[in-house]
């Protein structure tokens, strides 16, 4: 079993659809965890880091479950500009080093 | 503004040359990272450092080498010791303490002929 997993998608959407994707982890030491969003050929930006208590961010919802082990996000009334590649980092406890999922394609058509 | 640059952004290079990225960081962060990423790969760490003089090999170190004589800068040599060398490598950063959030550069892409 991979550390981290993600559906690689794509995922197809209308505009102003929800949709949420997954991301499991296997070590349950982690402690730290975060959404990046990576355009066509360009670095991957911090969207969200995810809280135990689960955060959000305007149409952007993160949520932490630990005892199933994943961080799921959650986007409200898509926007063609959210079309991107969502990627997970998930750093495990005192090792200083992001463990990276492949990334969520998305796709949001008009 | 603060932040990360890297260049060149394009580089070519033929097969057998060694070639040296450059990654400049004015965020005072103290860790700085190398990743390659590939189509379908995701993000594979080659290098890391968490202080200046120091620095560790990631998952995919073979064929690279790095320094980190300065706090601000951690250039990447691909040496012609690497197999596969064309790819997008990104720099990346963060404060040693709190929150693990990596910033990251604009990338440099490399294509070997």
């Amino acid at each position: 079993r991979k550390e981290v997993e993600q559906d690689p998608g794509p995922f197809n959407v209308p505009e102003g659809a929800t949709v949420a994707f997954n991301c499991t982890y296997s070590n349950s030491a982690s402690q730290s965890f975060f959404w990046y969003r990576q355009d066509c050929r360009k670095e991957p930006k911090l969207l969200m880091s995810v809280y135990s208590s689960g955060n959000e961010d305007g149409r952007f919802t993160a949520q932490l479950n630990r005892a199933s082990q994943y961080i799921s996000l959650l986007i409200r009334d898509s926007k063609l500009s959210d079309s991107a590649t969502y990627l997970c980092g998930i750093n495990a406890g005192n090792n200083r080093k992001l463990i990276w999922g492949l990334g969520t394609s998305l796709a949001v058509n008009p | 503004d603060g932040g990360i640059t890297q260049s060149p952004k394009y580089l070519f290079r033929k097969e057998g040359q060694n070639v040296t990225l450059s990654c400049e960081q004015n965020l005072n962060h103290d860790a700085m990272y190398w990743y390659r990423q590939d189509p379908g790969q995701g993000l594979r760490l080659i290098y890391y450092s968490q202080i200046v003089n120091d620095f560790q090999k990631g998952d995919i170190a073979e064929g690279y080498s790095v320094s980190r004589e300065k706090k601000e800068s951690f250039p990447l040599t691909v040496t012609s010791a690497q197999k596969n060398p064309t790819a997008f490598y990104l720099c990346a950063s963060k404060k040693d303490s709190g929150a693990n959030v990596l910033t990251f550069g604009a990338g440099s892409r490399l294509t070997v002929l």
